[in-house]
């Protein structure tokens, strides 16, 4: 079945970097977008961008955000630097099939905690 | 950037019951580019309608989707225990956006 497996919890300080992984599984990952949800504690989902797995083609808003693929491990990533406080957050991977379809299949969530 | 706006921000309702959320956009979407989620505490989100009225995979037939332009429903025909959550709209035809989300509670 159609999966996306998120790496685990993470705990940084004010200004590092995060990485977080999404490996997918039970689908041709080069055939869907994968996209990138921050939800805030107690707060929405907001979405980030989006990765296209075959040609690396990317779109996001925020600066510090870095979304790359390895297609040899169908997995991509989300790179997040010079972190602060409000990026706290839990984080979502999540594909469709197009740039005008809905998100079918989520990841379990990767919380990133940033904290002195 | 198209806003969603949820409403209400909790609906207080009892099994059996039938639940109508809104969703209004802050500019015409095309009801082939709404979707709406459902989410549990500590999980993800779970697709449940998209485009027009489509259900998505193994969703049951009491919740159903309408609407067009800048007004879209999503109802729950009859509240069934594990209904309890919160849902967010979102439109995907203009970059993408979610609403801020309305929790259905038990009253």
């Amino acid at each position: 079945q159609v999966q996306l497996v998120q790496s685990g919890p993470e705990v940084k300080k004010p200004g590092a970097s995060v990485r977080v992984s999404c490996r997918a599984s039970g689908y041709s990952f080069t055939g869907f977008y994968i996209h990138w949800v921050r939800q805030a504690p107690g707060q929405g989902l907001q979405h980030m961008g989006w990765i296209n797995p075959i040609n690396g083609v990317t779109n996001y808003l925020q600066s510090g955000v870095t979304l790359t693929r390895d297609k040899s491990i169908n997995t991509a990533y989300l790179d997040l630097s010079g972190l602060g406080s409000d990026d706290t957050a839990v984080f979502y991977c999540a594909r469709s099939a197009w740039l005008q379809t809905p998100l079918d299949s989520w990841g379990q969530g990767t919380l990133v905690t940033v904290s002195s | 950037e198209i806003v969603l706006t949820q409403s209400p921000g909790t609906l207080s309702l009892s099994p059996g019951e039938r639940a109508t959320l809104s969703c209004r956009a802050s500019q015409s979407v095309s009801s082939s580019y709404l979707a709406w989620y459902q989410q549990k505490p500590g999980q993800a989100p779970r697709l449940l309608i998209y485009g027009e009225s489509g259900r998505a995979t193994g969703i049951p037939d009491r919740f159903s989707g309408s609407g067009s332009g800048t007004d879209f429903t999503l109802t729950i025909s009859r509240l069934e225990p594990e209904d309890f959550a919160v849902y967010y709209c979102q439109q995907y035809g203009s970059s993408w956006t979610f609403g801020q989300g309305t929790k259905v509670e038990i009253k």
